[in-house]
């Protein structure tokens, strides 16, 4: 069955660095996604993008964060400057052709900022 | 009143046991209903995806949605040991957004 792959799955960066998350959504999927996890929290909505632009972000989508589709297959978030408080789990979902279709959650990358 | 309610458990049962998991919600918006699982470490895990009220079956699962309560809720009978594992909700589908609001996760552990 088709997945989301994401990487890494561990992410170990010094506060103020920039870190780069990467995903490979489902091959047909048109509507990509960033939610993250803090330990012990909800999975809360980071960003949404289609047609290579962000069609929906959340008031925690700062200016330092950014996301690109660089390419057909990858889908990236970029942390510009990293905060204690980015420290979280990141899932990467995509779903198909319409607001109709479930998104489909990849395992994640746990950034961990020191 | 925060948008979707679930108790975080953690819920206990015996093998073979039927669990019943539950969320609530505050906004008649939401029409797409879901039930992920989540296993340590790993990423959510589509399950069930409901768009009406009534029952949807697949396999040992049954989801239920109550539009006019706010209430779903996902059943598992015969509960295995494989079933331990985190059950979180969550809703979408509102106009204009494709965001999900999930649910905090039930924690459930089957007893062998």
């Amino acid at each position: 069955e088709p997945e989301v792959t994401q990487t890494p799955s561990h992410q170990v960066t010094q506060m103020g660095q920039e870190v780069i998350l990467r995903c490979v959504p489902i091959s047909n999927h048109l509507y990509f996604y960033w939610y993250r996890q803090i330990l012990g929290q909800k999975v809360e909505f980071l960003v949404s993008f289609y047609n290579n632009e962000i069609s929906e972000k959340s008031e925690i989508f700062d200016d330092q964060f950014s996301v690109e589709r660089p390419d057909g297959s990858n889908f990236t978030l970029k942390i510009r400057s990293t905060k204690l408080e980015d420290s979280a789990m990141y899932f990467c979902a995509s779903s198909d052709w319409d607001l109709n279709q479930p998104q489909h959650f990849g395992d994640g990358t746990r950034l961990s900022i020191l | 009143q925060k948008e979707v309610e679930q108790d975080p458990g953690p819920l206990s049962v015996p093998e073979g046991a039927i669990v019943s998991l539950n969320c609530t919600y505050s906004n008649s918006a939401f029409q797409y209903f879901m039930w992920y699982r989540q296993y340590s470490r790993k990423g959510p895990e589509l399950l069930m995806y409901t768009y009406s009220s009534g029952n949807k079956e697949d396999g040992r699962f049954t989801a239920q949605v109550d539009k006019s309560s706010k209430y779903i809720s996902l059943f598992i009978r015969d509960s295995q040991p494989s079933d331990s594992a985190t059950y979180l909700c969550a809703m979408g589908g509102r106009s204009g957004t494709y965001k999900y609001i999930f649910g905090t996760g039930t924690r459930l552990k089957v007893l062998a």
